[in-house]
């Protein structure tokens, strides 16, 4: 079964600097995807940042970047110039691809989530 | 407006009465699934559906039941609800298959469960 961990409870940064979110992962699928969500004191789901497993690339969506290490099953988040806006809690997905066969797809498992403070 | 919407946002309720936490799309996603999210835990699969009729097994499924009669629906159903299914619930759809087969969840706002 796959697993995903993140093992930062909470973390704290100052506004305007950089913080790195962790994430690993256990699979034994060689095709899968991985995301970032955000979820603010309003509850809502946010999607923050994707990576397909096949691509090398590192995403990148504004100041929002991963360090994808696939042999390593890690995935963590760079936030830069960190906002006010950015306090909320984080988690970290994995979904394995529809190639996975049978429902296997379906599956899509979290992390335990991390609680980012932005200190002004 | 593309959204997932989910009733009731709030709901108190007593143990073992029957309840039913609604979930409607309008971006006609073939996957719906249901998440329990709890402090530490994150979120855990309860059900999930591929597409109409076909429903199957998350991580966490007993005490709930779900059904998917209509592509734009899948509620969440607690025949005897306990404290313990006290919870955060979400509902979240997205495409499957095909050139979307990298599709996000798109979530509804959630259902915060009390069960006394």
């Amino acid at each position: 079964a796959q697993t995903v961990t993140q093992s930062q409870p909470e973390m704290s940064v100052q506004e305007a600097e950089t913080v790195t979110l962790s994430c690993t992962y256990d699979t034994s699928e060689s095709d899968y995807y991985l995301f970032w969500y955000k979820q603010p004191p309003s509850r809502q789901m946010i999607l923050v940042i994707r990576q397909e497993a096949y691509k090398q690339q590192n995403a990148t969506e504004n100041r929002f970047s991963v360090n994808f290490q696939k042999a390593a099953k890690s995935f963590s988040l760079k936030i830069s110039d960190s906002q006010l806006g950015d306090a909320a809690m984080y988690f970290c997905a994995y979904r394995p691809s529809s190639n996975a066969g049978g429902t296997s797809y379906g599956k899509l498992t979290f992390g335990q989530g991390t609680i980012l403070t932005v200190h002004p | 407006e593309a959204q997932v919407t989910q009733n009731p946002r709030y709901l108190i309720t007593v143990t073992g009465k029957k309840l039913t936490v609604t979930c409607s799309q309008n971006m006609n996603h073939e996957y719906m699934s249901w998440y329990r999210q709890d402090p530490g835990l994150g979120l855990r699969q309860i059900y999930y559906s591929m597409n109409v009729e076909v429903t199957d097994k998350g991580d966490v499924p007993e005490g709930y039941k779900v059904s998917r009669k209509e592509k734009r629906n899948f509620p969440l159903i607690l025949e005897s609800p306990s404290p313990n299914q006290t919870s955060l619930y979400f509902c979240a759809s997205s495409f499957s298959g095909g050139s979307t087969y990298n599709s996000p969840l798109h979530f509804g706002n959630g259902t915060r469960l009390t069960v006394t």
